[in-house]
């Protein structure tokens, strides 16, 4: 098993471009999350998902953008970049088992706007 | 919503000595408190967790307690280790609600 994947692993953007941040898990989790990450504040959580078509709202949704077409698959889209949206971001994923929680993370993209 | 509280935000402990990190959480429908360990320039790790019909969980030099009244966790580690040293995590999260909410986290220095 690959775990969760996350590419790409670095970037640098321009104020106002859009791009994509890949997420992917191969272990059937129904569970995936998207989390941002900076100096002092933890991780903060951005959009969750519970399940292919299903997305809800975290901490600090705004700007971001989600979507889960795939058990798989869940990519955060920055539909126009800000500074302020400089970060390292994690993907993560788990089942919903109320035994179970335990979170796999990704190994990050570093997020840096212009 | 949960809002989760960590301290101290830094702990330098000499080797062999013990390292208590402590969290506070809001929402007393919590009831799955897990604890993470991130290594520089990697993803975070789960190194233990507790449920809320627990008190106290332990794992070899790892140690968890809940005070469900005062809604208090702490990650307890002895016997530190040079490889000890990450930033930990404490997070909490009500299962049916589906958000894990994290705290700040704490770097942990362990001096050779």
């Amino acid at each position: 098993n690959a775990g969760v994947t996350q590419t790409p692993k670095f970037q640098v953007l321009k104020t106002g471009q859009s791009m994509t941040l890949q997420c992917a898990q191969d272990m059937n989790h129904e569970y995936m999350s998207w989390y941002r990450q900076d100096p002092g504040m933890g991780l903060r959580l951005i959009h969750y998902s519970v399940g292919a078509g299903i997305t809800d709202q975290g901490e600090v949704p705004n700007g971001y953008n989600v979507s889960r077409s795939t058990t798989e698959d869940f990519p955060l889209r920055l539909l126009s970049a800000a500074p302020s949206q400089t970060s390292v971001y994690f993907c993560a994923s788990s089942f919903r088992d109320s035994n179970y929680n335990e979170q796999f993370f990704g190994p990050g993209t570093r997020l840096t706007v212009l | 919503g949960e809002n989760v509280e960590q301290h101290p935000s830094t702990l330098s402990v000499q080797e062999g000595d013990s390292a208590v990190i402590k969290c506070t959480y809001s929402d007393s429908a919590s009831n799955y408190f897990p604890w993470y360990k991130q290594e520089l320039g990697k993803g975070p790790q789960l190194i233990i967790d507790i449920r809320s019909n627990v008190g106290e969980k332990k794992d070899q030099r790892i140690a968890v307690t809940l005070n469900k009244t005062a809604k208090h966790f702490s990650l307890h580690i002895t016997e530190t280790q040079p490889e000890d040293s990450a930033v930990y995590f404490c997070a909490a999260m009500e299962t049916s609600y589906d958000k894990v909410i994290f705290g700040p986290g704490t770097s942990l220095s362990v001096i050779p």
